[in-house]
């Protein structure tokens, strides 16, 4: 049963549009992540917050944003889709001190036409 | 900078045999994660097994297995009596406990299970 929660779980919208996509955990911790998945390859780290008001760039360089003002959300926004944003953006939480304990969302299947 | 290498884009197998996944890492951090998800066709990412770098023992749970050669840097998953439903991808990653960089998971491009009956 999933402790973390991602909506919409599919979502195709027009070009140009502004789009929030959502993040909540119900376990209380206070890292979280989102990862970037193109269709039939790896996932790329775009941002991670260590808790409330603390916003990170990850590994991969996006035109997304991130917010986190309260521990359990973690919504991702894009100022205006793009084609080229199409892709899957999975959530994932860890608890601070864990090791391995990653949980992660269902994702969030975005098409941008 | 690490890197997750997974050299075997496809691999059919047949079911109840094992399976072996490769996967070799690259990193200069003393202190690290190793890790396998299985991601179905649904999208959501299932963890299956860690190792830690300084673990003594490799990792074992139920019919997984991690194949843990650190002087060789590699860390094979092993799946035991394969079943139809393991037919998915599978991806290794990592993750630097030494406490610096982003403390995300570092993925490899994965590999496509595909069991037969």
């Amino acid at each position: 049963e999933a402790d973390i929660y991602q909506t919409p779980r599919y979502l195709v919208i027009g070009t140009g549009k502004k789009i929030t996509l959502e993040c909540s955990q119900t376990m209380g911790h206070d890292k979280m992540y989102w990862y970037q998945q193109d269709p039939g390859m790896e996932l790329h780290l775009i941002h991670y917050s260590y808790g409330v008001n603390s916003t990170e760039k990850g590994d991969l360089s996006s035109e997304s944003t991130v917010s986190r003002i309260r521990t359990e959300h973690f919504p991702l926004t894009l100022e205006s889709a793009r084609p080229s944003h199409t892709s899957q953006y999975l959530c994932a939480s860890m608890a601070v001190g864990g090791l391995y304990g990653y949980t992660f969302g269902s994702g969030t299947r975005l098409t941008v036409v | 900078a690490q890197k997750i290498t997974q050299t075997q884009p496809g691999m059919f197998v047949q079911e109840k045999e094992a399976v072996t996944l490769d996967c070799t890492y690259d990193t200069s951090d003393p202190s690290y994660g190793l890790f396998w998800y299985k991601q179905p066709s649904s999208g959501e990412m299932i963890f299956l097994i860690y190792q830690g770098s300084y673990d003594q023992q490799n990792a074992t749970e139920g019919r997984y297995s991690l194949n843990f050669q650190k002087a060789r840097k590699s860390a094979n998953l092993v799946i035991s009596a394969s079943q139809l439903g393991d037919s998915a991808m599978y991806f290794c990653a990592m993750r630097d406990l030494s406490g610096g960089g982003a403390d995300g998971l570092t993925f490899g491009k994965g590999t496509h299970l595909i069991i037969q009956p």
